[in-house]
C-alpha cells in the first residue's frame, strides 16, 4: 500500500542553524501539507502546497519557513535559523485532491530537536 | 478565531463500556475528520464525514456529524484495550486548511 515517508525519523540541531526536513508523498497526489505537533500538544497546520506554490499558510509559517518541491517526488520544509520553541513532531502530508473528498494521508514525522 | 474543541480530553474506562467524544467547531465546515494516533506515532484516518447527518461506522467506533449543530460525535462501543491512543478530530474550514482539536486521551482499562 503506498504510503508518505520522510527523512530523518530524528534530526537533533543547535539553535540558529538551518533544517531541512524531507517528505516523499504518494506518488499519485498532488497536495502536500506540512504539520506540527509540540510534544503532548495538538496538531497544528503549517502550510499547504499544490501546483508548486504555497496554497495556504497559517500564522506559524513565518518568514523562517519555506517549502519546496525540488525534484517530481520530494516535499521539502526548510527552516532557516531554527529556535528552541521549533522543537517539535512535524507531519507531511499527502492528498489526491484538495476538494471536497479530500483525505490527507499522513507521514511517520520527523522529531526535531533544537538544542 | 477558529476554535475546535474536544471533550473529553482524558479518558479513562473500562474495557466492555461505551463513551462517546464530542467535537465542536466554530466555523462552517461541511466536512469533519476524525484520526488516532499512538504515542509516538503518525496519524492514521478513521473517517470522513462529509454531510449533515452522516453516520460512518467501523468495528467498535461510530462517528456522526450535525453541521447545523457544529457537532461531531465518535462513539465507542464495549471498548476493548486496543482502542486506547489520542483521538483527534479536525475540520477544514477551506479546501487546503486543517485545524485539529486539542485530542482525547483514551485508555481503556481491563
Amino acid at each position: 500500500e503506498p504510503e508518505v515517508t520522510q527523512t530523518p525519523s530524528h534530526q537533533v540541531t543547535q539553535m540558529g542553524q538551518e533544517v531541512i526536513l524531507r517528505c516523499v508523498p504518494i506518488s499519485n497526489h498532488l497536495y502536500f501539507y506540512w504539520y506540527r505537533q509540540i510534544l503532548g500538544q495538538k496538531v497544528e497546520f503549517l502550510v499547504s502546497f499544490y501546483n508548486n506554490e504555497i496554497s495556504e499558510k497559517s500564522e506559524i509559517f513565518d518568514d523562517q519557513f519555506s517549502v519546496e518541491r525540488p525534484d517530481g517526488s520530494n516535499f521539502t520544509l526548510k527552516i532557516r535559523s531554527t529556535k528552541l520553541e521549533d522543537s517539535a513532531m512535524y507531519f507531511c502530508a499527502s492528498s489526491e485532491r484538495g476538494a471536497q473528498y479530500n483525505e490527507q494521508f499522513f507521514g511517520p514525522g520527523t522529531r526535531l530537536t533544537v538544542l | 478565531e477558529l476554535k475546535v474543541e474536544q471533550n473529553p480530553l482524558f479518558l479513562s474506562m473500562q474495557e466492555g463500556k461505551n463513551y462517546t467524544i464530542y467535537c465542536n467547531y466554530s466555523t462552517t465546515s461541511d466536512r469533519l475528520y476524525w484520526y488516532r494516533q499512538d504515542p509516538g506515532k503518525s496519524l492514521e484516518s478513521l473517517f470522513v464525514l462529509l454531510s449533515n447527518g452522516a453516520v460512518k461506522q467501523e468495528g467498535r467506533l461510530m462517528a456522526s456529524l450535525d453541521t447545523k449543530a457544529r457537532l461531531s460525535t465518535l462513539h465507542i462501543t464495549a471498548a476493548v484495550h486496543d482502542l486506547s491512543a489520542t483521538y483527534f478530530c479536525a475540520v477544514r474550514p477551506t479546501n487546503n486548511d486543517m485545524r485539529f482539536g486539542a485530542g482525547t486521551r483514551l485508555t481503556v482499562k481491563p
